[in-house]
Formats: structure tokens, C-alpha cells, sequence
């Protein structure tokens, strides 16, 4: 059984709209994070959660706003989408600063 | 300039020949090194964690960390087609960070 869930697995939009990536883990962390991978680019940090509560937040837009609603779920809300946030979209996990361990992602692409 | 660089870009190596990979820091305050691989459409896996200086080895891997260098390196021995997969190094400055800094990573195909 996958240990991360990452829901959905693509999703198309278009410029403007507002879309939530899904990211539930079953492992029993206590932290979680987003990470970013686009074409030529290293994969990138975007945030960290621990207990719910966030600890670093490397995305300078405000359209980015992660959510945590239960303490295994970490969901990322995008607003006003662009072009350039066409990429595959990474949840990851860990216990305290341990290894992290990766979800499937969500492969998004705007139109 | 990134600072965690990762070289070859690409390597081709016959079934059962010896992979190796080098990653390297220009910042000195990353003490934490990882690697993992990725493949085609999955998400990364972590393969291994080292962070003191030396030699680590885990079944057909061997991670080798040279703090003074900021260099790290990993090697397969005996590759198979399955370790054919893109492989990241990836830095974190300290025990108590969570955020991960990545190289672009190096493309390994295993012939068979």
C-alpha cells in the first residue's frame, strides 16, 4: 500500500484558476514538506511543516499557500495560476529532521 | 550558481560494471548529505544518508563524504538494468533543518 498519497496524479488548468493539490502520508511523521520539480531545475523546496505547524517557507508568492487540516495531510492551494507553474508538484515526509521520503506528485500543466 | 552540483550529467555502464557519482558543495555549512534516485515518473527514494566523514556502505552501495572538500560521492557496484534512474545528491545544513537543497542530478542508464 503506498505510504504517501498524492491526489490527483495530473491536473490540467487554466491561467487564472485556483487549484488544491491532495498529500496524505500513512508513515506516522511528524513533519511534512512540499517540493517543486520543473524541466532543467533542481528540485526545489517550498515549505516545511512540523506538528502542523509551519517552519520554512521558501515560495516568494503568496499564490502558494500550503494547508494542513489533520496532521498526516499537508495540501498545497494554488491561486491564480500561471504557465510557469507548470511542473510536477512533490509532498514528502519525515520523522523529526530524518530522512525524507517522497510521494508519487502531481503532474500540473497550465494552459 | 547552485550550490549543489552534481557531475557526470549522464553515465552509461554495462550490466554488473561500477557506477559512481560526484556531488559537490559550495557551502560549507551543509554537514547532511543524501542521495536518491528517481524513476521515470515516480518520485524520488532515498538510497542513502551520510553524514560523517568517510566511507558508508549498504549492500551494493557506498556513499564516501570528504567535508574538507565538500565533496560526496556514490558508487554501485555490480549495476543492474533496474538502477537505470536519475540520481540526486541533495545538502541540508544541519541536524535540526528540514529543507533539502538539491543537485540537477545525473542520469544513469545500465546496458544490459
Amino acid at each position: 500500500d503506498p505510504k504517501i498519497i498524492q491526489k490527483p496524479k495530473y491536473l490540467v488548468a487554466v491561467t487564472g484558476s485556483e487549484k488544491i493539490l491532495i498529500c496524505e502520508q500513512y508513515l506516522g511523521h511528524n513533519a511534512m514538506y512540499w517540493y517543486r520539480q520543473s524541466a532543467k531545475k533542481p528540485l526545489e523546496f517550498m515549505f516545511s511543516y512540523s506538528y502542523q505547524k509551519l517552519m520554512d517557507n521558501q515560495t516568494a508568492s503568496s499564490r502558494f499557500q500550503p494547508q494542513s487540516s489533520k496532521k498526516n495531510h499537508l495540501d498545497l492551494q494554488i491561486t491564480a495560476l500561471k504557465p510557469d507553474d507548470s511542473a510536477t508538484y512533490f509532498c514528502a515526509s519525515s520523522q523529526e529532521a530524518d530522512t525524507q521520503y517522497f510521494g508519487p506528485g502531481t503532474r500540473l500543466l497550465v494552459l | 550558481q547552485q550550490k549543489v552540483q552534481q557531475s557526470p550529467e549522464s553515465l552509461s555502464v554495462p550490466e554488473g560494471g561500477m557506477a559512481s557519482f560526484n556531488c559537490t558543495s559550495s557551502d560549507r555549512n551543509f554537514q547532511y548529505f543524501w542521495w536518491y534516485r528517481q524513476h521515470s515518473g515516480e518520485g524520488p527514494k532515498a538510497l542513502m544518508s551520510i553524514f560523517s566523514d568517510g566511507d558508508k556502505k549498504e549492500g551494493r552501495f557506498t556513499a564516501h563524504l570528504n567535508k574538507a572538500s565538500l565533496h560526496v560521492s556514490l558508487h554501485i557496484r555490480d549495476s543492474q538494468p533496474s538502477d537505470s534512474a536519475l540520481y540526486f545528491c541533495a545538502a541540508a545544513l544541519t541536524g535540526n533543518t528540514r529543507k533539502l537543497i538539491f543537485g540537477l542530478g545525473t542520469t544513469l542508464q545500465v546496458q544490459p
